[in-house]
């Protein structure tokens, strides 16, 4: 069965500090992976996927096939990016995703 | 604004009852996903649908079902509540049936009292 690792539950850093928020995932075909980021208990909004290589709100992340993860990186961390981050391979070949138990991220002033 | 919507907002029930929660899904968008999001088990996959057929399964329990209608529109039915079904339940929708980016509904948030 696919699975996804986010070591991480809670993530506290200094706003402007660097944030690194871990993912692994195990997946036997090639990736599509994204990351959800989750406001308050709101609903989820897709952040970024890989196969993009785009840049949202700062953050980037970078697919390491060889280490099978998906960290997500921010060099300046703001305090409006405090939220709960998920991280979501394929479940297999259907379309659903295996979410991660996610990692919040508490930015201090 | 995702463009998927979930109705109702919020649901607050007894156990033993029934409840419908309803999705619209984004214009375009043929595939509807649910998921349940709990404290204590973090957000799981239900099921799928896509174009009105289920497309995949995930830890959804036997009182509970789903249906995806002609107009795409999707509804998860879950009966004989219990207080551990108490969670906030999403549905995203997506274009195709795999590999693509998933947008997701508000949410309903059902308490069982």
């Amino acid at each position: 069965a696919q699975r996804v690792t986010q070591p991480e539950k809670l993530l506290s850093v200094f706003k402007g500090a660097p944030v690194e928020l871990k993912c692994n995932y195990s997946y036997s075909g090639s990736p599509e992976l994204f990351w959800y980021v989750q406001y308050s208990r709101q609903r989820l909004q897709l952040l970024l996927r890989h196969i993009s290589r785009e840049s949202i709100k700062g953050f980037t992340a970078d697919l390491n096939k060889g280490e099978t993860s998906f960290h997500l990186k921010k060099p300046f961390a703001q305090e409006e990016d405090s939220a709960m981050y998920y991280c979501a391979p394929p479940g297999g070949s259907q379309g659903n995703l295996i979410f991660g138990k996610g990692t919040k991220l508490s930015v201090k002033p | 604004d995702s463009g998927v919507t979930q109705t109702p907002k919020h649901l607050i029930t007894a156990t033993g009852q029934r409840v419908t929660l309803r999705c619209s899904p984004r214009s375009g968008d043929l595939s509807v996903y649910w998921y349940q999001q709990s404290l204590d088990q973090g957000l799981q996959f239900l099921i799928q649908y896509y174009n009105g057929e289920e497309r995949a399964k995930g830890n959804i329990l036997e009182r509970f079902s789903a249906q995806q209608f002609p107009d795409l529109h999707s509804e998860l039915n879950l009966s004989s509540l219990e207080l551990g079904d108490s969670a906030l339940y999403f549905c995203a929708s997506s274009v195709a049936d795999s590999n693509q980016p998933q947008h997701f509904g508000d949410g309903t948030r059902l308490s069982i009292l």
